[in-house]
């Protein structure tokens, strides 16, 4: 099975701030990885899917980059209903996996 | 709008099954595969597995394989999952979701229901 290991678990930031998550798999996975996010109590919700393209309606301060083994989601400056976990997920291979989510939370 | 309408919270004893269904609207369910993923409590996600509502073909996750069917009913554009020999870690939140696929080959999860908790207690 593929690993999807995310960094950092947890992270503290403020609103206006520029935030980074990283994901790693543990083999090449070509630009089959999405992002979510998932607020307390609700399901998840699709930002990006193929690596770096929007889902409609996702607000263009959030995007994402890379390829291979090594990807990244960035808000480019945190609003407060940005605070929630968010999940890394790989479609390369089956069984699909996730990674283990990072939980932003308010400085 | 595209949306999935899941049934309602179960609780079950252990060795009991549990059938979780799983209504599409706004869209053609043979259209697009089904899958379903759940979330224990305060744990990540976990895929368990997809349906072709076009031909009924499954793919499970292994871990899973024996205990759970997945169904759907396009008449009525239901998919199921059901669980059976259920133990105390599968208390989770089961959520349906349209799995898509894009030209390149990815694919991802949207929309997704709003989740069934299963809770798994003697």
């Amino acid at each position: 099975d593929i690993q999807m290991t995310q960094s950092p678990s947890s992270l503290s930031a403020s609103v206006g701030d520029r935030v980074t998550i990283t994901c790693r798999a543990s083999q090449i996975i070509s630009s089959y990885l999405n992002w979510y996010q998932q607020k307390a109590g609700k399901a998840p919700n699709l930002l990006i899917y193929a690596a770096t393209t929007l889902q409609s309606g996702v607000p263009s301060r959030f995007s994402g980059s890379g390829s291979g083994t090594d990807f990244t989601l960035t808000i480019s400056s945190l609003q407060p209903e940005d605070f929630a976990t968010y999940y890394c997920q790989q479609s390369y291979t089956i069984p699909i996996t996730f990674g283990q989510g990072t939980r932003l939370e308010i400085k | 709008q595209v949306q999935l309408v899941q049934s309602g919270a179960e609780m079950k004893k252990p060795g009991a099954s549990v059938k979780v269904s799983c209504k599409a609207s706004a869209y053609s369910l043979p259209s697009y595969d089904i899958s379903w993923v759940r979330q224990a409590p305060g744990q990540g996600l976990e895929w368990m597995g997809w349906i072709s509502a076009y031909n009924g073909n499954t793919n499970y996750a292994q871990k899973l394989q024996g205990r759970v069917t997945m169904t759907t009913d396009t008449s009525t554009t239901t998919a199921y999952m059901e669980l059976r020999s259920l133990r105390s870690d599968d208390t989770a939140v089961y959520y349906c979701a349209r799995f898509m696929t894009g030209t390149g080959g990815n694919s991802w999860f949207d929309p997704w229901g709003q989740g069934t908790l299963v809770t798994v207690s003697s």
